[in-house]
């Protein structure tokens, strides 16, 4: 069963506490992707990464932090410098098809995180 | 950057009217369009995409849209919406700035009453 997993489903945060949300994909693709999804704001960058040990800041970066020792893996640490962030967070990856700058992204079910 | 605006923050319509959700992008180059689909409950699924080629593009579940690059617009149809298209629908814009991500805009829920 091919896809993008995300885990857990619902994560509760205490205050100055930091909690890992966990991505995992088996679809063979490079890039990956955290956003952030708040109600009447879509979906914000946080970060991402086209190749293993290697990543980006999106445009939300901060109180966030990643890693990518794998290709298939790609968790985002939400740290206790994060303000606000009861947020649902969605990963996504991609591959580039039929030639460069051709590629779709594809998402996980999402995590939502909520603040004790 | 670029940005994406999506005017229409929430569309309530009846089972068989007409649907035409708005998108209009910022960026004066190359740009690969897409609309995605969030049911109630699912995750984000992809709709349609465009990368090059005929401008009006066809995708899942009778939805299409056209993209009209002297409007910067990508807007989303479909002739008859059923109950079952409620959900929250996000276009979404890569330009081909080295950047893979993707920018999207805010969001319209529609609402189809039985």
């Amino acid at each position: 069963d091919g896809g993008i997993t995300q885990s857990p489903k619902y994560l509760f945060r205490k205050e100055g506490q930091n909690v890992t949300l966990s991505c995992e994909q088996n679809l063979n693709h490079d890039a990956m992707y955290w956003y952030r999804q708040d109600p009447g704001q879509g979906l914000r960058l946080i970060y991402y990464s086209q190749i293993v040990n290697d990543f980006q800041k999106g445009d939300i970066a901060e109180g966030y932090s990643v890693s990518r020792e794998k290709k298939e893996s790609f968790p985002l640490t939400v740290t206790s410098a994060q303000k606000n962030p009861t947020a649902f967070y969605l990963c996504a990856s991609s591959i580039m098809a039929g030639g460069p700058f051709r590629e779709t992204q594809y998402f996980g079910p999402g995590t939502r995180l909520l603040v004790l | 950057a670029q940005s994406v605006s999506q005017h229409n923050h929430h569309v309530i319509l009846s089972e068989a009217a007409s649907l035409e959700l708005g998108c209009n992008y910022s960026y004066g180059g190359t740009v690969n369009l897409f609309w995605y689909v969030q049911y109630p409950g699912q995750h984000l699924q992809l709709l349609l995409k465009y990368f090059s080629g005929d401008p009006l593009v066809k995708g899942i579940k009778g939805f299409e849209a056209e993209f009209i690059k002297s409007k910067f617009s990508f807007n989303l149809r479909k002739p008859s919406v059923q109950w079952s298209d409620t959900a929250e629908y996000f276009c979404a814009v890569n330009a081909n700035t080295g950047r893979r991500a993707l920018t999207f805009g805010s969001g319209t829920r529609l609402q189809v009453q039985p």
